[in-house]
């Protein structure tokens, strides 16, 4: 049973490129979360996701960040028009279900380093 | 100062010691959780604690919470080299559903 599956593990792009990471959730989890990491510093959350909806991206920032969960695929968290300052990792991370109070720790993935040069 | 706060920010201590770490929060939650990280990798599930729950264990791990002082501590008994790592808290805030929020972490060097 593989674990959750992140891709590319580094990611480079030029300023005002595009980055699509994406990530496969564990087996049996429908449940997508997706967190920031800068350096030295804690995971940030980002956005949740279950298949085909968008339940919260309260962490998402307004412009050039979209994420989506189709019914069949990876997740895919899409950054327009990068600039230096996306330089992260990203990490990803599923649950099974929740009871809308996550009872449940979650499987990260090993995270996509994105650096914009 | 923001949710999970983790005290303190390094911790160097000898194999065979044992390492505790704090947490801080300040809203209430439905659940605590510990993650470790080692460097440039992914984040591991430790344990999860509920916020009806006092104390857990989990091999060389104990964790307490304690809702009045909004904080927790994870001990690491009889600590080993390969525990040299990262420790993060994350809440699970009771209306946020499952989103957690992470402290900024207790680097952990355990010295052979």
């Amino acid at each position: 049973n593989a674990g959750v599956m992140q891709n590319p593990r580094h990611l480079v792009r030029r300023r005002g490129q595009e980055a699509r990471l994406r990530c496969s959730p564990m087996k049996g989890h429908s449940h997508v979360y997706w967190y920031r990491q800068l350096p030295e510093e804690g995971l940030k959350f980002m956005v949740y996701l279950q298949k085909e909806n968008i339940i919260d991206e309260s962490g998402m920032p307004k412009e050039r960040f979209s994420a989506e969960f189709p019914k069949e695929g990876p997740s895919i968290l899409r950054i327009q028009q990068v600039v230096r300052g996306d330089s992260a990792a990203y990490f990803c991370a599923s649950s099974p279900r929740t009871s809308g109070q996550g009872i449940y720790g979650y499987t990260f993935g090993s995270g996509t380093r994105l650096t914009v040069v | 100062s923001q949710q999970g706060e983790e005290d303190p920010q390094a911790l160097s201590i000898q194999e065979g010691e044992n390492a505790t770490m704090n947490c801080s929060y300040k809203t209430s939650i439905n659940n605590l959780q510990w993650y470790r990280q080692n460097s440039g990798r992914g984040l591991v599930h430790l344990i999860l604690i509920r916020s009806n729950e006092r104390e857990k264990h989990s091999g060389r791990l104990r964790v307490t919470l304690d809702t009045s002082k909004k904080s927790s501590s994870l001990l690491i008994t009889a600590s080993r080299a390969a525990d040299t790592a990262s420790y993060f808290c994350a809440t699970s805030k009771e209306t946020s559903g499952s989103r957690l929020t992470f402290g900024e972490g207790t680097q952990l060097t355990v010295n052979p």
